[in-house]
């Protein structure tokens, strides 16, 4: 069966590092992948998305994420934290010809001041 | 543009009532998903919507959830005879998806559900 693995359930980065969260995919076809963002009590914005073309994409916030076929990961990046990205973060994966998404059991990132 | 909306945010109810929750998708998006999402999970996927037909149940969608789509514009999702394990956030999103293609979708603040 599909599914989407977040291996670190929690992050903790010191304001101004970067920053790495691992999404892995078990998916036999090509998948439609996306990153969300969720903060306490609220709905979930996304990040960005990979559905063909460059395997690098850029998101807001100064997100990029990086889809590597091999390893079956989709990890997003942020070469400097801010207070303001403490959130839990979200991979998910569209399959099937509804394109139905699949989530991980997201990340919580905690930022040290 | 004013994004996904839902009402209302919170609701508290005793079980064995009756809940109805309101999603206002984005205007023109012609797909409407629910999910329902619980504290250090990712959302689960219950039903969407294609315009004003329901599509695809979860099996998690027991008899006493059922959501509609008049008209293809809002969608409304009720809980019969609430019990405690249904507290949780229900997440409503939207997308347009034209044919063939993967969609993205976009949600809603969500409405946390708590039964007592």
């Amino acid at each position: 069966a599909q599914s989407v693995t977040q291996p670190d359930i929690h992050i903790t980065v010191s304001e101004g590092a970067s920053l790495e969260l691992r999404c892995n995919y078990s998916y036999g076809a090509t998948p439609y992948l996306f990153w969300y963002v969720q903060s306490p009590g609220q709905g979930l914005q996304l990040l960005l998305k990979y559905f063909s073309g460059d395997t690098l994409v850029q998101g807001i916030k100064g997100f990029e994420a990086e889809f590597k076929r091999s390893q079956s990961s989709f990890n997003l990046r942020k070469p400097s934290v801010h207070w303001s990205d403490a959130a839990e973060y979200f991979c998910a994966v569209g399959e099937g010809s509804n394109y139905q998404l699949i989530w991980g059991a997201g990340t919580k990132l905690i930022i040290k001041p | 543009d004013t994004g996904v909306s839902q009402n209302p945010r919170h609701k508290i109810t005793k079980r064995g009532q009756n809940v109805t929750f309101r999603c206002d998708p984005i205007s023109e998006h012609n797909r409407l998903y629910w999910y329902r999402q619980t504290l250090g999970q990712g959302p689960e996927f219950l039903t969407y919507f294609q315009n004003e037909a329901q599509l695809e149940k979860s099996r998690l969608l027991s008899d006493r959830f059922s959501a509609e789509r008049p008209k293809g514009s809002f969608s409304t999702l009720e809980i019969q005879r609430t019990e405690q394990g249904d507290s949780a956030m229900y997440l409503c999103a939207s997308s347009f998806r034209p044919a063939g293609a993967a969609d993205t979708q976009y949600f809603g603040p969500g409405t946390r559900l708590t039964v007592l």
